[in-house]
């Protein structure tokens, strides 16, 4: 069955502090995305991965970075986090005929103190 | 600039009711939609997708879609719903086949009454 997993479900932070949220797959997906999910405005794309070290900047890449050394893992990365970036990060993934998220996981909820 | 409206926040229905979550959008080109599913507690499960042809597009959990161009709507249809349906419903909308920019609506709650 297929499978994406997020290291965390839950996690704190303080306000300045570098952030990793990491996320694996198991279907060999070329294609790798990170949403953040808020009340009332749905899901917003941060950054696409089309392939090992390649990637697009979404709707609101501002404050984030991400990481793709292995096909496998997609990493988002909160250079200084800030209060605004408490949400909720969705990891998700689609094989090469799809530009599409298909398959998601099952979140991380970020809170910045 | 492409936008996905879903007008209903909020639906109850009793199970084994029928199901109609409205999706209505703004592009000015053939689009590319999507509906998902958000269980509590759960990403995102993609249901069925819209790209051409048949217009009736059928899709995983006995859920099926139907896409009017005069109408700008892609609403989503169950015809006997099931208490395990109870969860947020999104519709999204892409710009092309290989897009990979979708715009989300802000998504409807279904809550299922036993």
């Amino acid at each position: 069955d297929v499978k994406v997993t997020q290291s965390s479900r839950y996690l704190v932070k303080r306000t300045g502090e570098k952030v990793f949220l990491e996320c694996v797959q198991d279907m060999d997906h070329e294609n790798m995305f990170w949403y953040r999910q808020d009340p009332g405005l749905g899901l917003r794309l941060i950054y696409f991965s089309y392939d090992v070290k390649m990637k697009e900047k979404g709707d609101i890449p501002e404050g984030y970075s991400v990481s793709r050394e292995k096909k496998e893992r997609f990493s988002l990365i909160l250079e200084s986090a800030s209060t605004n970036q408490t949400s909720m990060y969705l990891c998700a993934s689609s094989y090469p005929r799809s530009n599409q998220p298909q398959h998601f996981g099952d979140g991380t909820r970020l809170s910045i103190l | 600039a492409q936008s996905v409206t879903q007008p209903d926040i909020h639906i109850t229905v009793s199970e084994g009711a029928s199901l109609e979550l409205r999706c209505n959008y703004s592009y000015g080109a053939t689009p590319y939609l999507f509906w998902y599913v958000q269980s509590p507690g759960q990403g995102l499960q993609l249901l069925l997708k819209y790209f051409s042809g048949d217009t009736l597009v059928q899709g995983i959990k006995g859920f099926e879609a139907e896409f009017k161009r005069s109408q700008s709507s892609f609403n989503l249809r169950k015809p006997s719903v099931h208490w395990s349906d109870a969860a947020e419903y999104f519709c999204s909308l892409g710009s092309g086949a290989g897009s990979y920019q979708l715009t989300f609506g802000k998504g409807t709650k279904l809550s299922v009454i036993p």
